[in-house]
Order: C-alpha cells, then structure tokens, then sequence
C-alpha cells in the first residue's frame, strides 16, 4: 500500500528566507501533484510533475520529482506572506497497483513578517 | 467554463436529520471523489466512483452514503448515523482515478 509522508508538517519562516518541503512516498510512482490549500478554501492545483527529473516553477515555487529516491520536494525562495497556505502533495499508486491518489497529510506554511 | 459547483457552501442542520450535499462538474470526467476535512487536519476520502452506476467506500464510509446516477453529479448524504458531522467537505473529479483530482469550493457542515 502507498504511503505519502510530508515533512515538515507545520513550518513557520520568516519573509525573505528560504525553504523545502519534502514528499516523501512509499512505492514506485513517476507521477506526482502539488496543491495550495487556503484557509478556509478548498485545494487548487499548484504542480503537475510527470516524469523523473520534472522540474516546475511558478514565482517563488519551485516543485521537483526524484523518482529514484521516491522524493518530492516544494522549495520556496524568498518567501512572502502570501505563501502562507498548507500545501500537500499527492502520488499516483498505479505503478504499485492502487487506483487513486494518495495525499500527503498537508505542511502548513506561516510567513511571518 | 468548466469545473465542478458543490452547494450549498453553507448549510445548518439539527442533529438527527439527514442533510445531503450537491456535487456536480461539468469537465466530462469519469471519476469524482468525496472528502472530508476536519480543522486543521489533511483530507479524509469518504466516497470515490470510477463511473457511473458504481462507487466504492474510502477510509471513513460509515454513516455516509452517494450515488452516481448521472456521470456529471455525485450527491453525498450525511446520515444521522455519522456521530461527528460536523466538518467541511470537499468534492473532486478527475478524468481516470489516479490521475490530477479537480476540487470544487466545498460545503462547510454544522450541525448541532
């Protein structure tokens, strides 16, 4: 069974700092998704990484697949308080056999000033 | 445009009553998918259908129940048998099972 593990869960940084989020999961897999979760809002897609060494960006995101080393990770450069969000990562299992998404328990992310 | 509505984005209920919850989208996808998230907390899956007709229990079914008559609506009711309802519930689709999921804005639950 795939499991998706996010760390850290919660993260709290200054504006200006950087900082990565990793997804870890469990299983073969070569497709990966990134969402931004605002509070009180529903989730919208951030990443769509489809291949081994996919490499996205958006401002001050940029999202990358190892699947290699079945690893994930969310870098945020220079952060701004409008990052702040929960942010959660989701595998396709198919490779392992499953048939649906399996996300990741979410990393909250506060920007402080 | 495409997407997918829930509605209401609001609703109030007394402890006992059913309450059902409206899905729809209109992204021609053949799977949709049902959650639950508590404050706080990551999501839950409650329902998911593959197609129409047909639909499997997630990880926390009990005291739920869908249907899937139409490929583009996935109602969800909440049962007086679900102890702690209370929460906000989200629906997706996604054109196969293990591909990207869509969301809609979701329907925030209280019930007392």
């Amino acid at each position: 069974e795939l499991k998706v593990e996010q760390n850290p869960l919660f993260l709290s940084m200054q504006e200006g700092k950087n900082y990565t989020i990793y997804c870890n999961y469990s299983t073969t897999s070569d497709r990966l998704y990134w969402y931004r979760q605002d509070p009180g809002k529903s989730l919208e897609s951030l990443f769509v990484l489809l291949s081994n060494g996919a490499v996205k960006q958006e401002g001050r995101l940029m999202a990358s697949l190892d699947t290699k080393a079945r690893l994930s990770t969310l870098h945020i450069t220079a952060a701004v308080h409008d990052l702040s969000a929960t942010y959660f990562c989701a595998v396709d299992p198919t490779q392992g056999g499953s048939e649906k998404l399996v996300f990741g328990k979410g990393t909250k992310l506060t920007v402080n000033p | 445009d495409g997407g997918i509505t829930q509605s209401p984005k609001y609703l109030f209920r007394k402890e006992g009553q059913n309450v059902t919850l409206s899905c729809e989208q209109n992204l021609n996808h053949d799977a949709m998918y049902w959650y639950r998230q508590d404050p706080g907390q990551g999501l839950r899956l409650i329902y998911y259908s593959q197609i129409v007709n047909d639909f499997q229990k997630g990880d926390i079914a009990e005291g739920y129940s869908v249907s899937r008559e139409k490929k583009e609506s996935f109602p969800l009711t909440v049962t007086s048998a679900q102890k702690n309802p209370t929460a906000f519930y989200l629906c997706a689709s996604s054109e196969w099972t293990a591909y990207e999921q869509y969301f809609g804005p979701g329907t925030r639950l209280t019930v007392t």
